[in-house]
């Protein structure tokens, strides 16, 4: 597997402002997607991040509020917007590789809201 | 609907005790994959093991088997002789390939206590 770099890996952030977390794979992949986990909460996916397009969100997430970039096949970004306490979780990157159905995440960004 | 169920929230053994954690699933699609995540107190996941719908060989790594069952939608992951180090959350997963998006459902996950 490739490696999976994410930044920052952790923050604290002041509530109203907003943080964009970076996602970097150092081969290309086919697939990349953004999963939150909420304290002591299992994994929720966030959105689809698609190469040169839109992603596409899930129900429950919107645009407005998690803007995701996927300039290439390497690389995405999220950015937590306008951010509140409630948005304080785990945020992973996660790839898929070419006809591969295994998911491998990166170490994830800790973001606590105050 | 799909949906992943881990009953088990919270694990307790004495270390070289064997343990074994739960996993069922829902899914409408004939085609779909299982899998097996460890999270240790760090937070990344990492990737234990896949196991297709069309599979249902057991699998034994090292001290890890895992035991798929579609007659009752049950993925059950056994840690033989537990270890200190074997403590983290385990998730189970699902993805279903039929709509080609490759999403994966997790369940809620168990925690893994194993006390020296």
């Amino acid at each position: 597997s490739a490696v999976i770099s994410q930044k920052p890996s952790r923050d604290i952030c002041q509530r109203g402002t907003s943080l964009t977390i970076q996602c970097q794979v150092d081969s290309q992949v086919t697939m990349m997607f953004w999963y939150r986990q909420q304290p002591g909460q299992s994994l929720t996916l966030i959105a689809t991040a698609n190469q040169g397009s839109e992603a596409t969100y899930e129900s429950g997430f919107v645009i407005d509020k998690f803007p995701i970039s996927r300039p290439n096949l390497t690389f995405s970004t999220l950015t937590v917007s306008n951010m509140s306490p409630e948005d304080s979780s785990i945020y992973l990157c996660s790839v898929l590789w070419g006809r591969s159905t295994e998911a491998f995440f990166g170490q994830g960004t800790r973001l606590t809201v105050v | 609907a799909q949906k992943v169920t881990q009953a088990q929230t919270e694990i307790s053994v004495v270390e070289k005790e064997d343990v074994t954690l739960d996993c069922v699933y829902e899914t409408r699609d004939t085609t779909y994959y299982l899998f097996w995540y460890k999270q240790p107190p760090s937070g990344e996941l990492v990737f234990l093991i896949r196991r297709n719908s069309f599979d249902e060989q057991n699998e034994i790594s090292g001290r890890y088997s895992w035991n798929f069952q579609k007659s009752t939608s049950s993925f059950n992951f056994t840690i033989t002789a537990s270890q200190v180090v074997d403590s983290a959350v385990y998730f189970c997963a699902l993805s279903e390939t039929t709509s080609g998006t490759y999403k994966y459902i997790f369940g809620t996950g168990t925690r893994l206590k194993v006390l020296a």
